[in-house]
């Protein structure tokens, strides 16, 4: 079974730019997740979507951060300008719907200079 | 306000001893919850799980137990082998809750790098 899917794995970019992240989840899955994860601290959940529809953006500073999920598949985060203080590791994650136990991409390490 | 709580940044143990990594976590809603292990360059795997109607639950070298008086969780790793050097998570979740809007959302602590040594 293919896992969780990300790209790209690496980006860097200045301060003010643009940048997007893609997302495949597992087959079947219902449910992602995107989480920012910041050197010396644990994911923390900025946008989940059930299906296509999203179900907690309570931590998304939206602002800057856009996220969607067409047809209930895909998914892309959007940060736009990127600051400083958007460097970390951003990670997708998928579970069946109303699933507990969720799998990881391998992130997207991101650096803004 | 963290809510889970990680408060022993790193663990260095030797092979064939016990490891033990902490967790706290302040918010009595939570009931259920999960211990992930992450390689660099890699997303978090999932460990083992415990619902809160339980206080331990086992899968071979692995053993989670939960005190909810105490709001806390420990994870045992019996004996430790040094391919389980890698970054330990816990994070818990309201995934019975009813109503819930963030159904399955999940809330981490700061993670505990485990180092096990030949």
């Amino acid at each position: 079974e293919a896992g969780v899917a990300q790209s790209p794995r690496y980006k860097i970019i200045e301060k003010r730019q643009s940048v997007a992240f893609w997302c495949n989840p597992i087959s079947g899955h219902a449910t992602l997740y995107w989480y920012q994860q910041i050197l010396g601290q644990g994911p923390k959940l900025l946008i989940q979507f059930q299906n296509n529809g999203v179900v907690d953006d309570s931590q998304l500073p939206k602002d800057r951060f856009s996220a969607e999920r067409l047809k209930g598949v895909d998914s892309t985060l959007k940060i736009q300008p990127a600051k400083l203080e958007d460097s970390a590791v951003y990670l997708c994650a998928s579970s069946f719907f109303n699933g507990n136990e969720q799998f990881f991409g391998p992130g997207t390490r991101l650096t803004v200079l | 306000d963290q809510q889970v709580k990680q408060n022993s940044p790193s663990l260095s143990v030797q092979e064939g001893r016990i490891s033990i990594l902490n967790c706290d976590y302040t918010n009595s809603m939570f009931d259920y919850f999960l211990w992930y292990k992450k390689y660099p360059a890699e997303g978090p795997t999932f460990l083992i799980s415990i619902s809160s109607i339980k206080d331990k639950n086992e899968d071979g070298r692995f053993t989670v137990f939960l005190n909810k008086s105490a709001k806390h969780l420990s994870l045992h790793i019996v004996p430790s082998q040094p391919g389980d050097s890698a970054v330990y998570f816990c994070a818990a979740s309201t995934w019975g809750a009813a109503g819930g809007t963030s159904y399955g959302k999940l809330t981490f602590g700061q993670g505990t790098i485990l180092t096990v040594h030949p």
